[in-house]
């Protein structure tokens, strides 16, 4: 079984610029996850698909941060303009039900 | 609110030691417990999972336990290898997001 499959792996970009990740969850997994791990820290929930639609987004920065569910399959997760603290991070999950399931995450830094 | 925590931050063991690793939470209103194994630079590896009604799960040299009336969960490692080495992260499911503590960085020296 194919895992959860994230790009790119490592993104260098200054403030203010935009940047996209990708994330294609594990065949058939209904519910997908955006995480955004710092440095010496456990991942913090940013937003939760159910299918194509937004079940948590309370801890998304929604001035600059989006995210799309296209067709309840692939999933982007968008920043603009990027800040320094936006270093991190970004790991996408799914899960079938209950157990949730990782990709090797997009590591982020902001210059 | 829910608030996970891990201690120690850091262990260091020689090959071969059993050692046990805590996991402890403030609201026991939980659906399952999960415990994970980051490696550095790496995602999340999950490595059980413990429904709200059991008790412990096992995986090989791996065990994990669940006590929610006293808020706390151990992950036991037996035999432990260099392999091992790693950060393992513990995350609470409730009625609302997975809530992670910070992690144990294990270092297990040959």
């Amino acid at each position: 079984e194919a895992g959860v499959a994230q790009s790119p792996r490592y993104k260098i970009i200054e403030k203010r610029q935009s940047v996209a990740f990708w994330c294609n969850p594990i065949s058939g997994h209904a519910t997908l996850y955006w995480y955004q791990q710092i440095l010496g820290q456990g991942p913090k929930l940013l937003i939760q698909f159910q299918n194509n639609g937004v079940v948590d987004d309370s801890q998304l920065p929604k001035d600059r941060f989006s995210a799309e569910r296209l067709k309840g399959v692939d999933s982007t997760l968008k920043i603009q303009p990027a800040k320094l603290e936006d270093s991190a991070v970004y790991l996408c999950a799914s899960s079938p039900l209950n157990e949730q399931f990782f990709g090797p995450g997009t590591r982020l830094t902001v210059l | 609110k829910q608030e996970v925590t891990q201690i120690p931050a850091a262990l260091s063991v020689p090959e071969g030691e059993n050692l046990v690793l805590n996991c402890s939470f403030t609201d026991s209103a939980i659906y399952n417990l999960q415990w994970f194994r980051q490696d550095p630079g790496k995602g999340l590896t999950s490595l059980l999972l413990i429904q709200s009604s059991q008790r412990e799960q096992t995986s090989g040299r791996l065990n994990a336990s669940l006590d929610k009336s006293s808020g706390r969960s151990t992950l036991y490692i037996a035999a432990s290898q260099p392999g091992d080495s790693a950060t393992y992260l513990c995350a609470l499911g409730g009625s609302e997001k997975l809530v992670f503590g910070k992690g144990t960085k294990l270092t297990v020296n040959p």
